[in-house]
């Protein structure tokens, strides 16, 4: 069975400071590895993917997650966050073996001006 | 210009109905999928459909009747309808190319009220 843990409910962030949502994952072999951002009553909207290759992966709106296979971990970052990034946040997972992704219960994002 | 595009947006009915919602893809996309948004903001997937085909179904109630007519639509048909059921529900589509997962893309999503 796959599974993704997102282990804070809620990330708190002045806006120009750093932003780090985390994300830890179990899967069967070569994971696939997704993040979302969903905006209230709106829909999911892809930000990035782990696929193989750099274990820094870049994505929209200047967002940037690391792979790390040891801690089983890819954190979502922004060097410099903006109010307009408060949202919520979705890890996903997806093994080689099929095509089910199954995501993280979410991390709600705010940025205080 | 919608990728994937779900209807109806919003959906309140009474328990014991019988409802429908209806999903469309247009980037040729091979596999389609229906989640469920709690009101925890919790996603789950329920289906998943590859080609036409049903390949995943995740202990749905089988009040939860999929329909996949072609490849660009999968169709989400709820019989007696409980309170339990509201929730949000996402369509949403991808592509496996060369035995890899490619994102997948959702649709607005439909909250149904059930009362």
């Amino acid at each position: 069975a796959q599974s993704v843990a997102q282990p804070e409910d809620q990330v708190n962030v002045a806006e120009g400071n750093p932003l780090t949502v985390k994300c830890t994952y179990s899967v069967s072999g070569n994971p696939y590895l997704f993040w979302y951002v969903q905006y209230p009553n709106r829909g999911l909207q892809f930000l990035l993917k782990y696929i193989t290759g750099d274990n820094l992966v870049k994505g929209s709106y200047g967002f940037e997650a690391e792979f790390n296979k040891s801690q089983t971990s890819f954190h979502l970052k922004k060097p410099s966050a903006l109010v307009s990034d408060s949202a919520l946040y979705f890890c996903a997972v997806s093994g080689a073996a099929g095509n089910k992704l199954t995501f993280g219960g979410g991390t709600r994002v705010l940025v205080k001006p | 210009d919608t990728a994937v595009s779900q209807t109806p947006k919003y959906l309140v009915t009474q328990m014991g109905n019988d409802k429908s919602i209806k999903c469309e893809q247009n980037l040729g996309h091979d596999t389609m999928y229906w989640y469920k948004q709690d009101s925890k903001k919790f996603l789950k997937i329920m289906f998943s459909y590859n080609n036409k085909e049903l390949i995943i179904n995740e202990t749905v109630p089988n009040r939860f009747s999929p329909k996949s007519p072609d490849k660009a639509h999968l169709n989400l048909h709820i019989n007696s309808l409980e309170l339990g059921d509201s929730a949000v529900y996402f369509c949403a589509s991808s592509q496996v190319k060369a035995g890899q997962n490619t994102e997948a893309f959702f649709g607005q999503g439909t909250r149904l009220t059930v009362v």
